[in-house]
């Protein structure tokens, strides 16, 4: 069973530009969310999709968003880019959505969208 | 507020010997989850244990919670080189989204 897939792994930006991550989840997993990892803040949660829905939001500007298709396929996209923007994006992939209390199960990650914007 | 923290920040230990990494956090939960990653790669899930759960095994891996206390921990016995990377912890609580402590960097030393 092929993993999470993110591409692309690197990508270099210049600050005021924008950006679009890509997330392929595992088959069969419609819950899609997305983590910023810097060393200053940790692992940060962006966002959730569920069944092309947004499920739930972290505390995130709006240049911020995301989206997903009905193949479960996901985007995200910052827009008019900061230095502080640099940071590890991270994908993850589950059967339930995260907010599923009890029936929550494990989150399987991508390798990641190393972004540094210059 | 961060519900996970992870103590210490930073452990290095020779192979061998046992690590033990502890999870503090503030709400009531659901399950905590405990995942490593490797320097600038994507988190790999551990184990995951219930509220109604106070030890699970894997392997290596012996992971405990005390919901009185509000804290858990994962113990790896005998560890090896390969066993280098950040160690996080990872709170379930109803109606809240995962949420990740900041983590413990462990070294084993050959």
């Amino acid at each position: 069973k092929a993993g999470v897939t993110q591409t692309p792994r690197y990508l270099i930006k210049t600050r005021g530009q924008q950006v679009t991550l890509s997330c392929s989840p595992i088959s069969g997993h419609r819950s899609v969310s997305w983590y910023q990892q810097t060393p200053g803040q940790g692992l940060q949660f962006l966002f959730e999709y569920f069944s092309e829905t947004q499920r739930n939001k972290g505390n995130f500007p709006g240049r911020f968003s995301g989206r997903q298709f009905s193949n479960s396929r996901s985007e995200m996209n910052v827009s008019t880019l900061e230095l502080g923007d640099s940071a590890l994006y991270l994908c993850a992939s589950s059967r339930t959505p995260g907010t599923s209390g009890a029936n929550t199960g494990e989150l399987f990650f991508g390798e990641g969208s190393r972004l540094t914007v210059l | 507020s961060q519900q996970g923290e992870e103590d210490p920040q930073a452990l290095s230990i020779q192979e061998g010997e046992n690590a033990t990494m502890n999870c503090s956090y503030k709400t009531s939960i659901n399950n905590l989850q405990w995942y490593r990653q490797n320097s600038g790669r994507g988190l790999v899930h551990l184990i995951l244990i219930r509220s109604n759960e106070r030890e699970k095994h894997s392997g290596r891996l012996r992971v405990t919670l005390d919901t009185s206390k509000k804290s858990s921990s994962l113990l790896i016995t005998a560890s090896r080189a390969a066993d280098t990377a950040s160690y996080f912890c990872a709170t379930v609580a109803s109606g809240q989204n995962f949420v990740f402590g900041p983590g413990t960097r462990l070294s084993v030393l050959p």
